[in-house]
């Protein structure tokens, strides 16, 4: 079935140090990713997409890598901030006509000062 | 920026109730989803609506649930009679013709007593 994981549930990085949040899917047939980021109370934004056709595309001090052979997905913040600090989903868009979005269980990012 | 508004942003109703949540889109967008995320867990899909006309719903989308667009401006999720098991966060996403991304509004939470 369709599923989209991550490998870890909590990262705590230092203020200025890079983050890499990992995260696992298994439709091969999804042809678009999308991550975002979740505040408290808030609701997921968007932070970078990529298509499948692409293995690297890059936003302001964030990357994100696909690696379709081992359908693995990440997201790199440069620099990481204290206001990076949320919980951040994978999600993949289904090949169907609805584009409904399948996300995975999150990764909560913690900046220490 | 244009953004998707969402309100309540905090409903509580009566086991068996009906409850009605509504969401703005973004205005030039055309195609809207309904989202839940149960305190704790994933954000899940429960449908998606687009030419006035559902396009595609998930199996927690039964018949205690209907959308609706009842102006150009409003997109509606009603449940008829609610059940503990209903009480989440519910989030209004919306996306344009030629975008993939979706746009999340920040949520109604729904506690049901």
């Amino acid at each position: 079935g369709e599923s989209v994981g991550l490998h870890l549930p909590t990262l705590s990085v230092q203020e200025g140090d890079n983050s890499i949040i990992n995260c696992a899917y298994s439709n091969s047939a999804s042809d678009y990713f999308i991550w975002y980021k979740q505040e408290s109370g808030k609701g997921p934004q968007f932070i970078i997409d990529i298509r499948s056709n692409m293995d690297k595309r890059q936003g302001q001090r964030v990357t994100v890598l696909l690696n379709k052979t081992v359908k693995h997905l990440s997201l790199q913040i440069a620099a990481t901030q204290p206001g990076d600090s949320a919980v951040y989903f994978c999600a993949e868009n289904g090949v169907d006509s609805s584009y409904k979005l399948i996300f995975g269980s999150g990764t909560r990012l913690l900046v220490r000062p | 920026e244009p953004e998707v508004t969402q309100t309540p942003s905090h409903q509580v109703t009566q086991m068996g109730q009906e409850v009605i949540l509504r969401c703005v889109p973004i205005s030039n967008h055309l195609y809207f989803y309904w989202y839940r995320q149960i305190l704790g867990q994933k954000v899940e899909f429960l449908v998606s609506f687009y030419n006035n006309e559902i396009s595609e719903k998930s199996e927690i989308f039964d018949d205690q649930f209907s959308v609706e667009r009842p102006d150009g401006s409003n997109f509606t999720l009603k449940i008829r009679s609610t059940k503990l098991e209903d009480s989440a966060m519910y989030f209004c996403a919306s996306r344009s013709q030629g975008g993939e991304a979706q746009h999340f509004g920040d949520g109604t939470r729904l506690s049901i007593l």
